[in-house]
């Protein structure tokens, strides 16, 4: 089976601050790991992805990513917070085997503070 | 550019009744999925279809049925609403890529209110 858990279910931060979104999965076998947005009143819209090539993963918007198997986690970061940036952030897994699945995390949302 | 299309936006019914949840993609995608958004829970998937002609059981598949009709639609149906299913619906269509690596393509929500 597998699972990803998101640390703190609201994060705030100061506009120009660091942004640091966690997320640990779990897998049985190697995963494929998605970051999503919601912005109020929308469906989600994909941030970026790590699909087993390069560990550090660059989206939009400046977020990365990185994939640290020791850790079994893959947390969002963005060195300077936008007010635009606020909104829930979801993690999600999937493998190759049952890729069909998609299982995302219960989400955190962001609030920036100006 | 149409993307996924959810209809209706907003639906309110009662207990019993029943009621389908229309979902249409134009990207040519085979995979297509329902999930319902509750807070604090995250997106739960209740059904997804790998390709037309299959569907399997997602996570929350109790009280729901789906169809997949043709290549572009994915129904879901509700055949007596319950206040449990008070919710929001969103349909997503796979992108294609190698197995497991194609992103999600998300409809603007189904807001369902069961009285």
């Amino acid at each position: 089976a597998q699972s990803v858990t998101q640390l703190g279910s609201h994060v705030s931060v100061s506009e120009g601050a660091l942004v640091l979104l966690r997320c640990n999965y779990s897998s049985s076998v190697p995963p494929y790991l998605f970051w999503y947005v919601q912005y109020p009143n929308q469906g989600l819209q994909l941030l970026l992805k790590y699909t087993s090539a390069a560990t550090l993963v660059k989206g939009i918007n400046g977020f990365e990513a990185e994939f640290k198997k020791s850790e079994t986690s893959f947390h969002l970061t963005k060195p300077s917070a936008h007010m635009s940036d606020a909104a829930e952030y979801f993690c999600a897994v999937t493998h190759s085997g049952g890729y069909q699945k998609v299982t995302f995390g219960t989400g955190t949302k962001l609030q920036v503070i100006p | 550019n149409a993307g996924v299309t959810q209809t209706p936006k907003f639906q309110v019914l009662k207990t019993g009744q029943s009621m389908t949840l229309q979902c249409a993609q134009d990207m040519n995608h085979n995979s297509m999925y329902w999930y319902r958004q509750d807070p604090g829970m995250g997106l739960r998937l209740i059904y997804y279809s790998a390709s037309e002609g299959t569907t399997d059981k997602g996570e929350v598949p109790n009280g729901y049925n789906v169809s997949r009709l043709n290549k572009r639609e994915f129904s879901l149906r509700l055949e007596s609403a319950a206040p449990s299913q008070t919710s929001v619906y969103f349909c997503a269509s796979r992108g294609q890529g190698g197995p497991g690596t194609g992103e999600l393509f998300f409809g603007e929500g189904s807001r369902l209110t069961v009285l």
